[in-house]
């Protein structure tokens, strides 16, 4: 079983829907939970991060966890053609390593 | 402008060569990664620093080798290359004291061993 599973899509939606990422962890000791973005040839940006259950937002962006069914989810609201990359979420194990999902490739169609 | 620069953005070789990938990054930190990454799949950890002269296997087994002489350089080298070895590497750092954030990645290199 892998410590992060992340379903890789492709999710394709219309400019402006919500969109809803969603990540499942394995291990309850995970304490730190990621989102990067990665545009394509690039390399992982830090969307957003959270350390306890419940809710973290930041503009159009929320990160939420739910540590007791091991459940991050990342929503974007009025979502935009530069949304379109992909998503990755991300947690911290021990000596403080990224664990990564898959990733999750995102196209927002104007 | 990136604090953390990895060379070359692309590289083609061919089997047996030795080849050197680079990365710097100007923020002082102590923390390094190098993780793999191939189309379409999750990043892999293949090694780690915590500092000058500390290097570290990581998750996903890996013929390369990392050196850190300096702070702020954390080479990969490949003693043979083999077209198994055909991937994107991508370099990360994160800063000492901060929790929860605070990992800068690379643009990555592009690595084809033909």
């Amino acid at each position: 079983q892998k410590e992060v599973e992340q379903d890789p899509g492709p999710l394709s939606v219309p400019e402006g829907a919500i969109v809803s990422l969603n990540c499942t962890y394995s291990n309850s000791a995970f304490q730190y939970f990621m989102w990067y973005r990665q545009y394509s040839r690039k390399g992982p940006e830090l969307l957003m991060y959270t350390y306890s259950s419940g809710n973290k937002e930041d503009g159009r962006f929320t990160a939420q966890v739910d540590k007791s069914s091991k459940y991050i989810s990342l929503f974007i609201r009025d979502s935009q053609p530069s949304d379109s990359a992909t998503y990755l979420c991300a947690v911290i194990q021990g000596a403080q390593k990224l664990v990564f999902g898959q990733g999750t490739r995102l196209t927002i169609n104007p | 402008e990136a604090d953390i620069y990895q060379t070359p953005r692309y590289l083609v070789i061919g089997t047996g060569k030795k080849i050197t990938l680079e990365c710097s990054q100007t923020m002082g930190h102590d923390k390094m990664y190098w993780y793999q990454q191939d189309p379409g799949m999750e990043l892999h950890l293949i090694h780690y620093s915590y500092g000058v002269n500390s290097t570290e296997k990581g998750d996903l087994s890996s013929e390369s080798t990392v050196s850190r002489i300096r702070t702020e350089h954390f080479p990969l080298t490949l003693e043979s290359a083999r077209p198994s070895h055909t991937s994107q590497y991508l370099c990360a750092s994160r800063s000492r004291d901060k929790d929860g954030d605070g990992y800068t990645f690379g643009s990555g290199t592009r690595l084809t061993v033909v």
